[in-house]
């Protein structure tokens, strides 16, 4: 894999169900994989930050998930609310040569929950 | 603490003008970052610099300029605008864990 990947590109939810996304990033010169959290007309804040193969992390209702051999990261929302809806953003943080410090964002899942 | 700062909020362009964006931070982070928010096209770094006095290229670094003379500031330079280089402009600093991002200039080139 040669750039930051995220599925579904968009994703539609009832309010009250749980939903995943995927962020596939290059496993080699890894050093950390952050998710962010994009409401409309605002800048992205800042979710999990996570550096070390088989983390994960927990905020309230969401939850990440960190495999670095295999290159990928699972976001989980439990029991997703219409305040949920917002565009969620992976990034890759290079730790090689000359790309040292140098953070690569997926394209985003956009998820919507209806009330 | 101001956090991230950016300026101007809003500009518009003619062709071939020149301007610069300036992003400021008061958190005393190494990193900086310049991003382009294009619709469908997510974030796309454009430059970013690992400390005062240093630059690098990120993944669309074509058509613009940066400067990182004091740790505070990052400057964004465009030096013949072009319609391609509308765009929403965010700028980051990190620690080198997560980022705090700017609140963003719209920026559209007539």
């Amino acid at each position: 894999i040669l750039n930051v990947e995220q599925s579904p590109q968009s994703l539609h939810v009832q309010e009250g169900d749980s939903t995943n996304f995927t962020c596939s990033f290059p496993s080699s010169n890894f050093y950390a994989l952050h998710w962010y959290r994009w409401e409309t007309a605002k800048s992205p804040e800042a979710l999990f930050v996570m550096t070390l193969n088989g983390d994960e992390k927990k905020k309230g209702r969401i939850s990440a998930t960190l495999n670095t051999k295999e290159g990928y990261s699972y976001l989980y929302i439990k029991g997703s609310q219409p305040e949920d809806s917002a565009t969620y953003l992976c990034a890759s943080l290079n730790a090689g040569g000359t790309s040292y410090g140098k953070l690569t964002f997926g394209q985003g899942t956009i998820l919507t929950v209806h009330p | 603490n101001a956090g991230v700062t950016q300026t101007p909020k809003f500009r518009v362009l003619k062709t071939g003008q020149s301007m610069t964006l300036l992003c400021a931070q008061d958190m005393n982070h190494e990193y900086m970052y310049w991003y382009r928010q294009d619709p469908g096209m997510g974030l796309r770094l454009i430059h970013y610099s690992v400390g005062e006095g240093t630059t690098a290229k990120g993944e669309v670094p074509d058509g613009y300029n940066v400067s990182r003379l004091k740790k505070q500031n990052f400057l964004l330079g465009l030096e013949s605008a072009a319609p391609s280089q509308t765009s929403v402009y965010f700028c980051a600093s990190s620690p080198l864990n997560e980022q705090f991002f700017g609140p963003g200039t719209r920026l559209t080139v007539l």
